[in-house]
């Protein structure tokens, strides 16, 4: 049973075009929501956070959208640039130091 | 500030050989973890430590997983007979204890297993 769910698996945008990438969990005890981001050969890197005392985070041209209610949460790439190209990852936890629980992952492909 | 390291990037090995990966967590954290994501699959939680203790050992798949702590600073990762479902990339985290859940990520060992 995953427990959180990713989508799209793939996405393809054109420069300067809106990259959404959208999340759903099943556990309403999740408190932190991470999107990491990931370019080949690479670790996961911290993108942006939230938890769900708040409905939006915004950190330059990257957005988090969280809707509690829906249990979905979403990340907006404003002003999408071939650099951006990777795979993202959002993940849930259910408290401080625990594990991190990953969606399946998305492949972004921002084209020139 | 170094960032978490592995080693090795990437590891051939047979089916019924054994395998150690390493982990070197940023310099001060004290939680460490364990991730592994399959072909085309989640990253999926393996184990966590709290300086030397296993703090949940939940995702271990199975007995032939051995993860070690000594010393609270690096950890390994044994594998012991491996199998053919043991490959994928296996990620190692670490983070400060009392921080904001924000883990740092190794950049991974690639195991195949043939």
């Amino acid at each position: 049973q995953q427990q959180v769910k990713q989508s799209p698996q793939s996405l393809i945008v054109q420069k300067g075009g809106i990259s959404i990438i959208n999340c759903a969990y099943e556990n309403t005890a999740f408190d932190y929501f991470p999107w990491y981001q990931q370019f080949p050969g690479k670790g996961p890197a911290l993108l942006i956070a939230i938890r769900p005392d708040v409905s939006e985070k915004k950190e330059g041209r990257f957005t988090i959208s969280f809707n509690k209610s829906a249990k979905q949460f979403s990340l907006h790439i404003m002003d999408s640039q071939p650099g951006d190209s990777a795979t993202y990852f959002c993940a849930a936890s259910l408290g401080a130091g625990n594990m991190l629980t990953f969606g399946g992952g998305t492949r972004l492909m921002v084209k020139p | 500030e170094a960032g978490v390291t592995q080693f090795p990037s990437h590891s051939v090995i047979e089916k019924g050989q054994t395998v150690t990966l390493r982990c070197d967590p940023i310099s001060g954290h004290d939680n460490l973890y364990w991730y592994r994501r399959v072909m085309g699959k989640e990253i999926k939680f393996l184990l966590h430590f709290v300086k030397e203790s296993k703090q949940d050992e939940s995702g271990m798949p199975n007995n032939r997983f051995l993860a070690e702590r000594t010393g609270g600073t690096y950890s390994t990762l044994k594998v012991q007979p491996a199998e053919l479902e043991d490959s994928g990339v296996y990620f190692c985290a670490s983070s400060r204890l009392g921080s904001n859940n924000e883990q740092f990520f190794g950049p991974g060992t690639r195991l195949t297993v043939l």
